[in-house]
């Protein structure tokens, strides 16, 4: 039980353009779910938690208008890097809280999005 | 302020040895304690947990160890397997809340 789609995989972009990335929870309704953003050889950074129906909390040093996020449904979270620069490029996870202990202890991870800004 | 330390970047273990993966945190509010095993460009896989009433649990090839005293976790796999070569987070919540991860240690297993 408990999983997470994250789409896509892998993306290349120009410059300028804004890249939506999707995660869904196939099986379990995610009342919240978390985005992070891994550099290389760094740990994994939070981003922000979504909540379905509310507005996305966001760590401090996350711009919230480069990076929107919608939360719209139990079981899907999208997370869009408007105007993206190549410094933007970096390896994206999503999280959901299926709120069951007893799998994962209720977080359950999407295999997460390549991005690359050229 | 790092609540969750990982202070070894990476490790290096002959296949068949244990190998022991450390983690120190800061922060004694912290209730539960979790381990994931991430490969490169994928998503992190839970692996173990442990919950701060406890000091042990095992899950075959997999146990973790909790200290609370010296605020340190440890996680020994044994016998360590080629699959077993991963990038390492050690875990940590308080109540539900988000997870903080420390920043992982890179276990490469020897043949």
């Amino acid at each position: 039980g408990a999983v997470v789609s994250q789409h896509p995989s892998r993306v290349i972009c120009k410059s300028g353009t804004s890249v939506k990335i999707e995660c869904r929870s196939l099986d379990f309704q995610a009342t919240t779910m978390f985005w992070y953003r891994q550099f290389p050889k760094q740990s994994l950074m939070l981003m922000a938690t979504s909540n379905e129906g509310s507005k996305a909390t966001y760590e401090q040093g996350v711009e919230k208008d480069k990076f929107l996020i919608n939360h719209a449904s139990l079981t899907l979270s999208t997370l869009t890097v408007t105007s993206a620069h190549p410094e933007d490029s970096s390896f994206y996870i999503c999280s959901a809280q299926s709120g069951d202990r007893n799998i994962n202890y209720g977080y359950t991870f999407g295999s997460g999005t390549r991005l690359t800004v050229v | 302020d790092q609540q969750v330390k990982q202070n070894s970047p990476s490790l290096s273990v002959q296949e068949g040895r244990i190998s022991i993966l450390n983690c120190d945190y800061t922060n004694s509010m912290f209730d539960y304690f979790l381990w994931y095993k991430k490969y490169p460009a994928e998503g992190p896989t839970f692996l173990i947990s442990i919950s701060s009433i406890k000091d042990k649990n095992e899950d075959g090839r997999f146990t973790v160890f909790l200290n609370k005293s010296a605020k340190h976790l440890s996680l020994h796999i044994v016998p360590s397997q080629p699959g077993d070569s991963a990038v390492y987070f050690c875990a940590a919540s308080y109540r539900d809340d988000k997870i903080i991860f420390g920043k992982g240690t890179r276990l490469h297993i020897l043949p």
